[in-house]
C-alpha cells in the first residue's frame, strides 16, 4: 500500500542547534501536511504545502515541498526546549484520507 | 477556543471485555475521524465519517470495531470483545470542510489511551 516515509526516526540535538526531518512518498503528492505532537500530547496542525518547490517558514521553523512533490522537508533554526516533540508529515492516500510518517522525535540533549 | 473532546481519557480492561469511547468535535465540524496510535509510530485512520455517513473505513477491523455517528454530531467507537494487541492510544479528529479530506486541517482531541491485560 501507499506509504509516506519518514527519517530519522529520533534526532538528538544540543539546545540551540538545528533539526531537520525528511519525509519521502513513492507517488506524487497533491499536497502535504505536518504536525507536531508534544510528549503525552495529541497531534496539532503545523502547515500545509501544496505547491511544488513551495517554500513556507514560521519563525524559525521553514517546510519545504520538493519540485517533483514527492518529499518534504521540516528545518528548525536554533532549537529550543519548546520545540522537544515528535514531528509528522502526512500526505493523501488513495481515498484522499491522510497517510501519516513514523514521525521525526527531536529530543534536546541535557 | 473549541476543542475536540474525549472521554474517557484512560481505560484499563481485561481482553475479551467490551470498551467504548466518545468524542464531541469541534462544533460545526462535518467530517470526523477516528485514528489509533501505537507508540513509536503515526496515528492510523481507522474511519471517517461526513455528517453521519460512512466514507472510509477500510482499515477498520470490523469483526470487532464499530463506529457510528448517529446525528451527525458525536461519535462513539466500540471494540467488542477487546484483544492484548488494541492496546495504543485512540485519536478523535475533527476537520470543518467537507471537501477532498487530504486538504483538511484537523483538529485532534486528548486521545483515549487503552490499555488491555
Amino acid at each position: 500500500g501507499q506509504q509516506v516515509m519518514q527519517i530519522p526516526q529520533y534526532q538528538h540535538v544540543q539546545e540551540g542547534e538545528d533539526f531537520t526531518t525528511y519525509c519521502n512518498s513513492s507517488t506524487t503528492l497533491s499536497n502535504i501536511q505536518w504536525y507536531k505532537q508534544r510528549p503525552g500530547g495529541h497531534p496539532v496542525f503545523l502547515i500545509q504545502l501544496v505547491k511544488s518547490g513551495e517554500v513556507k517558514k514560521q519563525k524559525r521553523l521553514t517546510f519545504q515541498f520538493g519540485e517533483a512533490k514527492k518529499n518534504s522537508s521540516l528545518h528548525i533554526t536554533a532549537t529550543q526546549t519548546t520545540d522537544v516533540g515528535t514531528y509528522f508529515c502526512a500526505g493523501p492516500g488513495s481515498n484522499y484520507q491522510l497517510i501519516w510518517g513514523a514521525g521525526t522525535k527531536l529530543i534536546i540533549k541535557p | 477556543e473549541a476543542e475536540v473532546a474525549q472521554s474517557p481519557r484512560y481505560k484499563i480492561t481485561e481482553k475479551s471485555q467490551a470498551v467504548a469511547f466518545w468524542c464531541d468535535p469541534i462544533s460545526g465540524h462535518a467530517t470526523l475521524y477516528w485514528y489509533r496510535q501505537i507508540l513509536g509510530q503515526g496515528p492510523e485512520l481507522l474511519v471517517q465519517f461526513q455528517d453521519e455517513s460512512v466514507v472510509d473505513d477500510s482499515q477498520l477491523p470490523k469483526d470487532r470495531f464499530s463506529a457510528e455517528r448517529l446525528k451527525g454530531v458525536d461519535s462513539t467507537l466500540k471494540i467488542q470483545p477487546a484483544e492484548l494487541g488494541d492496546s495504543a492510544m485512540y485519536l478523535c479528529a475533527s476537520s470543518l470542510a467537507t471537501g477532498v479530506s487530504s486538504y483538511n486541517e484537523q483538529f485532534f482531541g486528548p486521545g483515549t489511551r487503552l490499555t488491555v491485560l
